[in-house]
């Protein structure tokens, strides 16, 4: 069964770093997002991506936060400088449609230390 | 705003007895409901969604949810728990892209 897959699995960095999560989605999925979740909070969206482009983001997604599809098969979120409340797990996910009731793949997730 | 709320940070159940993981949810206009369930180390998977039609849906592994319109609520249900049934279960709402989850309920089954 198809899976979408993160690496690494736990980056542990410096505040301040650039940090490059990775994804790859489903191969047939047309659509991407990223999600996280800090220790004992809610999952939050973050960004979906689709055709190239950010289709939609959330608050939480600012001009620190970048995501690429850099070639076929990868779907990268970058941090440009990270900030002690970066720290949290990160879930790529993929769908294959789009829309009301799609149903989102996720991966296993990235555990992001920020010291 | 769309949320939604699971009112219980665990619920503990004796294998073999049914089991009921609760969420209420509050959005303006049709609600997309999903149950997603968290396994140690491993990603979010995907048990079942309302869209519309039955109230009663079926899911993976035995599980089903009943949807509520007039109380709002979409509980997860299994009529007999399992052991490996043990995990975080997330409630979550779409309205056309994203997802909206709620914080998660960990679900123990003991033997």
């Amino acid at each position: 069964e198809p899976e979408v897959t993160q690496t690494p699995s736990h980056q542990v960095t410096q505040m301040g770093q650039e940090v490059i999560l990775r994804c790859v989605p489903i191969s047939n999925h047309l659509y991407f997002y990223w999600y996280r979740q800090i220790l004992g909070q809610k999952v939050e969206f973050l960004v979906s991506f689709y055709n190239n482009e950010i289709s939609e983001k959330s608050e939480i997604f600012d001009d620190q936060f970048s995501v690429e599809r850099p070639d076929g098969s990868n779907f990268t979120l970058k941090i440009r400088s990270t900030k002690l409340e970066d720290s949290a797990m990160y879930f790529c996910a993929s769908s294959k449609t789009y829309g009301a009731g799609n149903e989102q793949f996720f991966g296993p997730g990235t555990r992001l230390t920020v010291l | 705003a769309q949320s939604v709320a699971q009112p219980e940070d665990q619920v503990n159940v004796a294998e073999g007895n049914p089991l009921t993981v609760k969420c209420t949810y509050s959005v303006s206009g049709n609600p997309y409901l999903f149950w997603y369930v968290q396994y140690p180390n491993r990603g979010l998977q995907f048990l079942l969604k309302y869209i519309t039609g039955d109230n009663l849906v079926k899911g993976s592994y035995g599980f089903e949810a009943e949807f509520n319109k007039s109380q709002t609520s979409f509980h997860l249900k299994k009529p007999s728990a399992l052991v490996s049934d043990s995990a975080l279960y997330f409630c979550a709402l779409t309205g056309f892209q994203k997802l909206v989850f709620g914080t998660g309920t960990r679900l123990l089954v003991s033997p």
